[in-house]
Parts: structure tokens; C-alpha cells; sequence
């Protein structure tokens, strides 16, 4: 049962413009919210997080934007870059800290 | 700040060998630490929930005989793969879990290893 669902494998995206990647989650319960950005065999990097209880949460050129109603969030990359390229994860929690719950992840390719 | 490190990155092994994995907090102190492993285009799947001087906690399916998880000091845990086969070859990473209470709202948020190729002949 995939609790945290990322519905494109990939995205490819011109330098300069913008990137929306997606996520969708089943459980109400989730309280918190994150993104990861992962190349091959590194560890996720840890980009954005939002509360529930917000809407949007933005730092520099990465915003998330949080639909509780539709149990939806996404990441918005603008402008993109080409060292933007990687693996973006969504994770959701129950708690802030608690054990993350991740989607399948979206490869991002951002082309000069 | 907040780096973690994993050790090693690789490792080779013949099947039916035990293989420790170690995870270390370098400039915070962390009292959770939890595993993950990764299979190729995967996602990375909660295998355990490791809190310093207790008992690791582990998800279902996931045999605490096979996966020993230690956490004995606020930087370190270990996860020792014992007798290894074949299907236990993945990529192991851990995270741990820093609070930061000095911002205005405080933030709570796992902070990743790079991770261990596992490879069981």
C-alpha cells in the first residue's frame, strides 16, 4: 500500500524555466511534509519541509506548496538550473522527526 | 552543519559472512537515528527506528535477528547485516534525526548519510 505517491518517474525541464514536481499521499493523518534531492549512490539531501498547517513554505529558489483538501503538494523549482538534475523525493511523516514515508521518487532533468 | 557519515561506502562480501554498517552524527547529537535500504529505482523503505540506549524499533517485515541495530552513544548507531545471502544486497543508508530548537518555530528534520553499497556474493 503506497502511502506517498509520486505519479511521474521523470521530468525534463529547460534551463531557466520552471520545474513542478508532484506528490499525492492517502493518509490524513500525515502532519509533515518534505523534499529530498538524491544523486546515485548518495544519501537524499534535505531541500524544503512544510507543516500541515501551512500552505506554502518557500526558501530561495525552491517552494512547496501544500493541498490538504486534495492531499497533494508540490515543488516548485524556479528558475531551474542543470545542477538541479537528480532524483527528487517527497516523504511525509505523522509527526515532525517521526519516521519519513517516502514516494518513488521523480528524476529531474534540467537541460542547458 | 548537520553532517552525517556512513562507513563503509562499499562492501563485498561472501554469503553467510556479517557486515557492520556504521552511521555517525559528526557535529550534532542525535538520540534517533533510523535505516533505510534502497533497491535499484526504488524508494527508500524504513527498515528500523534506532534511539539511543534503548531497543531499536523495526518495521514489519523486517527480522530484528538478521538487521542488529546498536545505538550506544548520541553519534553513533550500527547496523550489522548477519549472515548475509545474495537478496540482502542493497544500498544501506541511515539518518538522523537533529532538532533544532534555537529558530523561532523550530525544525525537526533527518539529515542523511551517503549511504552503503552492499554486495553479498
Amino acid at each position: 500500500d503506497q502511502q506517498v505517491k509520486q505519479n511521474s518517474p521523470s521530468l525534463s525541464v529547460q534551463e531557466g524555466r520552471i520545474s513542478i514536481l508532484n506528490c499525492d499521499y492517502t493518509n490524513s493523518m500525515f502532519d509533515y511534509f518534505l523534499w529530498y534531492k538524491k544523486y546515485p549512490a548518495e544519501g537524499p539531501t534535505f531541500l524544503i519541509s512544510i507543516s500541515s498547517i501551512k500552505d506554502k513554505n518557500e526558501d530561495g529558489r525552491f517552494t512547496v506548496f501544500l493541498n490538504k483538501s486534495a492531499k497533494h503538494l508540490s515543488l516548485h523549482i524556479v528558475p531551474s538550473q542543470p545542477g538541479d538534475s537528480a532524483v527528487y523525493f517527497c516523504a511525509a511523516a505523522y509527526n515532525q522527526g517521526g519516521k519519513l514515508i517516502f514516494g518513488q521518487g521523480t528524476e529531474l532533468s534540467v537541460k542547458p | 552543519g548537520a553532517v552525517v557519515s556512513q562507513h563503509p561506502s562499499r562492501v563485498i562480501c561472501k554469503s553467510g559472512t556479517s557486515v557492520k554498517i556504521e552511521c555517525r552524527s559528526l557535529d550534532f547529537q542525535a538520540t534517533t537515528m533510523f535505516w533505510y535500504r534502497q533497491f535499484p529505482k526504488q524508494s527508500l523503505m524504513l527498515m528500523a527506528t534506532s534511539n539511543e540506549g534503548s531497543k531499536a524499533t523495526y518495521e514489519q517485515g523486517v527480522e530484528k535477528d538478521k538487521f542488529l541495530i546498536n545505538h550506544a552513544s548520541l553519534t553513533l548507531s550500527t547496523l550489522t547485516v548477519t549472515s548475509a545471502h545474495p537478496e540482502d544486497s542493497s544500498f544501506y543508508i541511515c539518518s538522523a534525526r537533529l532538532f533544532k530548537v534555537w529558530t523561532s518555530s523550530g525544525t525537526d528534520t533527518q539529515y542523511f548519510g551517503p549511504g552503503t553499497r552492499l554486495t553479498v556474493l
